[in-house]
């Protein structure tokens, strides 16, 4: 299959600082990725839809000016958390599906642990 | 927003048994994707099985099978000749080829295999 990689799989930041998550498709081009977040034992929570060369769409209740995403390539889309907070801290996946291809499910990343404190 | 629901939060099996873990849905389309995603300690999501809306015949991958009852919007997954390595999260997962290809998770089940 499809392999997405995301980095870092952790990182610890100081509350007010910025931290940025990158994902990237290794052998397949992605014009859409999804990131998403994590609570312990829960469920995946679709954060963001990011498009190559347009803006990202955000579900809702999430803050656009605080989780910036960029999606500057057809293999790279990036997540900054800005002005980090504890309550932040959580876990971030990426997804993308391989659009030139015919399956249909969506590959993840290692996804991130991010712990502001 | 299509839901999906997994209402086992947690089920065990012993090893060599067969469980079934289950899902249902809510929508209002006739053409979507299904999906059973496994989540390890290590938290790298992994797609064990899928399912076409259209198909009527039930996926099946090595160990693992799924009933799929459309006008039930019911998703289960059975894994037969339960192994060790199969305990972890279970999330089924939706797809609509019409909502930005967004994917509705359910709130997962843990799934515990007993020696």
């Amino acid at each position: 299959g499809a392999v997405v990689s995301q980095h870092p799989s952790w990182v610890i930041c100081k509350s007010g600082t910025s931290v940025k998550i990158e994902c990237r498709s290794l052998d397949f081009q992605a014009t859409t990725m999804f990131w998403y977040r994590q609570f312990p034992k829960q469920s995946l929570m679709l954060m963001a839809t990011s498009n190559e060369g347009s803006k990202a769409t955000y579900e809702q209740g999430v803050e656009k000016d605080k989780f910036l995403i960029n999606h500057a390539s057809l293999t790279l889309s990036t997540l900054t958390v800005t002005s980090a907070h504890p309550e932040d801290s959580s876990f971030y996946i990426c997804s993308a599906r391989d659009w030139g291809r015919t399956h249909t499910e969506a590959f993840f990343g290692q996804g991130t642990r991010l712990t502001v404190v | 927003a299509q839901t999906v629901t997994q209402s086992q939060p947690e089920m065990s099996v012993q090893e060599a048994e067969t469980v079934t873990l289950s899902c249902t849905y809510d929508t209002s389309e006739s053409d979507y994707y299904l999906f059973w995603y496994k989540q390890p300690p290590s938290r790298q999501m992994i797609l064990v099985i899928r399912q076409e809306a259209y198909k009527q015949q039930n996926a099946t991958e090595n160990r693992f099978s799924v009933n799929f009852q459309k006008a039930a919007k019911s998703f289960s997954l059975k894994i037969s000749d339960s192994q060790l390595g199969d305990a972890a999260m279970y999330f089924c997962a939706y797809r609509s080829p019409n909502t930005g290809n967004q994917f509705y998770f359910g709130t997962g089940t843990s799934l515990t295999v007993i020696p």
